[in-house]
């Protein structure tokens, strides 16, 4: 059974340039997860997915983030108009289908707004 | 709200010793989870171990221990005979019934340095 997979594993773009992540959860979880951590910081939640659902969006989600999960299966993660504060490692996790699985993560992404 | 604190920013330790790892949290809820996840140089959070608030006991695996006291709410965590491979941020995470997605609330980690 393969883990959580996140790509790309690191990215650096120039402030305004939009950015997409991709994260492949545990085949026959359900539940997928985003979250940010900033240096020095234990991660933050962002976003949560039941299937192609989005049921929950943290206020740290600003209108120049989507995600979607379009088949339940892959999600990605768009940043529009970068900004240096975005700088961050994006991690993802998946659960099964019981709300009180064990969440387990990916390698994240690494973002660099320069 | 839920909240999680983790008040060692840096422990360091000589292999072999003994290392407790502290945490207390904050809920309203009856019902929640704790979890240790460690985070290596990588960058993965691997997960270690999780505990059930409505559990009877504290647990053993392996060199881990945990010792969960609700009355303090506190969910510490031990490595016994540390290695050097131990070397890594370690987070305390809540998640509560309460709360439909079951998000992980994080503390802020504790750096362990094990030195050969």
């Amino acid at each position: 059974d393969t883990g959580v997979s996140q790509d790309p594993r690191h990215k650096i773009t120039k402030r305004g340039q939009n950015v997409t992540f991709r994260c492949d959860p545990i085949s026959e979880h359900n539940r997928l997860y985003w979250y940010r951590q900033t240096l020095g910081q234990g991660p933050e939640f962002l976003t949560y997915f039941q299937n192609e659902a989005q049921l929950e969006k943290s206020r740290l989600l600003s209108d120049r983030f989507s995600a979607e999960r379009p088949k339940g299966s892959f999600s990605t993660l768009e940043i529009q108009r970068t900004e240096q504060g975005d700088s961050a490692m994006y991690l993802c996790a998946s659960a099964g289908t019981q709300g009180t699985d064990t969440q387990y993560f990916g390698p994240g992404t690494r973002l660099t707004v320069l | 709200a839920q909240k999680v604190t983790q008040a060692q920013t840096e422990i360091s330790v000589v292999e072999k010793e003994d290392v407790t790892l502290d945490c207390v949290y904050e809920t309203r809820d009856t019902t929640y989870y704790l979890f240790w996840y460690k985070q290596p140089p990588s960058g993965e959070l691997v997960f270690l171990i999780r505990r059930n608030s409505f559990d009877e006991q504290n647990e053993i695996s392996g060199r881990y221990s945990w010792n969960f006291q609700k009355s303090t709410s506190s969910f510490n965590f031990t490595i016994t005979a540390s290695q050097v491979v131990d070397s890594a941020v370690y987070f305390c995470a809540l998640s509560e019934s309460g709360a439909g997605s079951y998000q992980l609330t994080f503390g802020k980690g504790t750096k362990l340095s094990v030195i050969p």
